[in-house]
This record gives C-alpha cells, structure tokens and sequence, in this order.
C-alpha cells in the first residue's frame, strides 16, 4: 500500500512567497521525516517530527503532524531561489523502515 | 559532519552481469537501508539490515538482490544478473535508533 503521499505533486511559485506541501499516510508511525533532494542528487534530511509532536520549526521551516489525519505538512516560509528541489516525506514505521511518499517538486522563480 | 560514503558515483554495466555497489555508514549507526530511484520517480525502499542480517526486504528486493557487510564496515548491494529496468540510482542510508537517515550520495547505475 502507497505510504505518504504528498500533494501537490507539483508547485510553482515567486520568490518571497510560502510553501505548502502536505502528505498523507496510512500507518502507524514512530515519527514523520521530511527531505529534500536536488535533482540528481542525494536526499538531505530537513526536519523530523514524533507522532507526540504537533509542530516543529527550524529555520525557515514549519512542519505540522495530525496522527488523527494521519497527515503532515511542511511550510517554507519566504521561499528563495535555492529552494527549488524536490520534497519528500517519509514515514518512520514501527519496524524501523522509512518509506516515502511521491515528492513535492517545488520551482521557486526569482 | 558525519558523511555516508558510495562507491562507485556512476556504473555503467551489461544487462546480465553482476554489479556490487557499495557504502561506508556512519560509524556507530545501527540500521541501513537501501533505497532505488527510478528516474523521475519516487524514492523506493529496497531492504533494511539490522544486527548483521535483513530486518525487512520490499517485494522489489527479489531473488537477484542481496546485501552484506562482509567486513562489519563496508555495507554491499550486490545485484546478480542485471536487467535493463534495474537502471536507477541507489541510495544507501543509515541510521541510528529513532533518528533522521542520512543518506548517500547515491550510485547511479545505468545498465545497456
């Protein structure tokens, strides 16, 4: 079965707006991973968040968790150039395997 | 900061033969993971290794697929008899207990 799937699989905007991507899951889950990856390149850890944490910052990031929507979303705030990159979330399953939804391909025009 | 190392960046090899791809995980991490991505495609897992054996294995990781750490450092994907849709990047990952993975550059393997 399909585990984390984000939505919108794809989003274009201007430099200085926000981000919004959101995932769904449909397991119980240890924690919530959120990475980014550049094209062609390796998956760069961004923010984990406990299924006992609601919200998480770091930076210019927000990361939200709902395990009774069993949902997440990750907000960039003043979103840059650098930013564009691919957007996965990852599930952190009770056995210890992480499994990732479709991606977020984010392109930030400058 | 702690790195997790692949070899080789880039594999070019015949449909059939065997290819091994390797990783250098962080030290003292307790889990690892194989990861494939078929271009433009999501991010899928392979097979996880704890406790020098496989924790769990997706339906992916067939018969022609297996994993080691022969030396207790280097971790291996060996793939036996390659096929034309193996073509993708494989990621090794590693992690310690309940924490992020950290992933590896990744090794792309194109097989003609």
């Amino acid at each position: 079965s399909q585990q984390g799937e984000e939505d919108p699989q794809a989003l274009s905007i201007q430099e200085g707006e926000n981000a919004t991507m959101n995932c769904s899951y449909k397991t119980s889950i240890n924690n919530l991973q959120w990475y980014r990856q550049n094209s062609g390149r390796g998956l760069v850890h961004l923010i984990l968040i406990r299924s006992n944490e609601r919200e998480k910052h770091s930076g210019r990031l927000r990361v939200t968790l709902d395990t009774s929507k069993k949902s997440s979303s990750l907000l960039i705030t003043a979103s840059r150039a650098a930013d564009t990159a691919s957007y996965f979330c990852a599930t952190d399953e009770k056995t210890g395997k992480l499994i990732f939804g479709q991606g977020t391909t984010l392109q930030v025009k400058p | 900061e702690p790195e997790v190392t692949q070899t080789p960046s880039h594999q070019v090899t015949q449909m059939g033969q065997e290819v091994i791809l390797r990783c250098v995980p962080i030290s003292n991490h307790l889990y690892f993971y194989w990861y494939r991505q078929i271009l433009g495609q999501k991010v899928e897992f392979l097979v996880s290794f704890y406790n020098n054996e496989i924790s769990e294995k997706s339906e992916i990781f067939d018969d022609q697929f297996s994993v080691e750490r022969p030396d207790g450092s280097n971790f291996t994907l060996k793939i036996r008899s390659t096929k034309l849709e193996d073509s993708a990047m494989y990621f090794c990952a590693t992690r310690g207990m309940n924490t992020e993975a950290f992933f590896g550059q990744g090794t792309r393997l194109t097989v003609v």
